[in-house]
């Protein structure tokens, strides 16, 4: 059964940069036809999608994120990892990564984390 | 990007009463909304995928329908445990890929 941990700091000052790992067990990130994403959810509101990594390398962002978002994938430790530069309170949210193959949904994901932008 | 909007936003019914909510997108998505069930400190759950398919192991009292900009997600016979917020998403245009603001289902 595919699982995914999220991990890194609860607390960001702002302006700083915000960087979380997703570590994935019961399958490999490099296995074809995978997508790795990562959505968030500030406290009691909805769900936005933040961007994917293909197992090819590709990645794809939200445009109203993107100039401060990099996904990337470190095949070796079988984790991906999200970065979101210059961090306001607006960024404070549980922050989800999920699996998702193409022309699928967002199938697996894992328990999320919260992160908060605070001095 | 692809708006969705989903009405109502809270349904307050008692077991065994059937829930309908319903997901508008601002344009054309085909068939390619998925309805997710997330449940208080958890991760959202699929429960729906290409408008009509139950995912695995997802309740047959859980069902959708819908094309084009108008979809739907019946719950015939309220159970205790699906107490929740139910989102609408698309993926007929990507990036971004968008969900609806949330319905949320209570059970008197």
């Amino acid at each position: 059964q595919l699982q995914l941990q999220e991990s890194g700091p609860g607390l960001v000052k702002p302006s700083e940069t915000l960087s979380l790992t997703c570590t994935v067990s019961g399958g490999s990130i490099s296995s074809s036809s995978n997508y790795w994403d990562w959505i968030r959810q500030p406290p009691g509101k909805g769900l936005e999608w933040i961007g994917t990594t293909y197992y090819s390398g590709s990645t794809y962002y939200n445009p109203s994120l993107k100039s401060r978002v990099t996904i990337s994938a470190d095949t070796s430790k079988n984790q991906f990892s999200l970065k979101l530069t210059s961090v306001t309170a607006a960024d404070t949210a549980v922050y989800y990564c999920a699996r998702r193959r193409p022309a699928e949904y967002f199938q697996y994901w894992g328990q999320g984390t919260l992160v908060t932008v605070s001095s | 990007e692809i708006v969705l909007t989903q009405s109502p936003a809270t349904l307050s019914l008692s077991p065994g009463e059937r829930a309908t909510v319903s997901c508008r997108a601002s344009q054309s998505v085909g068939s390619y909304v998925a309805w997710y069930q997330q449940k208080f400190g958890q991760a959202p759950r699929l429960l729906i995928y290409d408008a009509s398919n139950r995912a695995t192991g997802v309740p047959a009292r859980f069902s959708g329908s819908g094309s084009g900009t108008d979809f739907t997600l019946i719950i015939s016979s309220l159970e205790p445990e699906d107490s929740g917020v139910y989102y609408c998403q698309q993926r007929s245009s990507w990036p971004p890929f968008t969900f609806g603001p949330g319905t949320k289902v209570d059970i008197k």
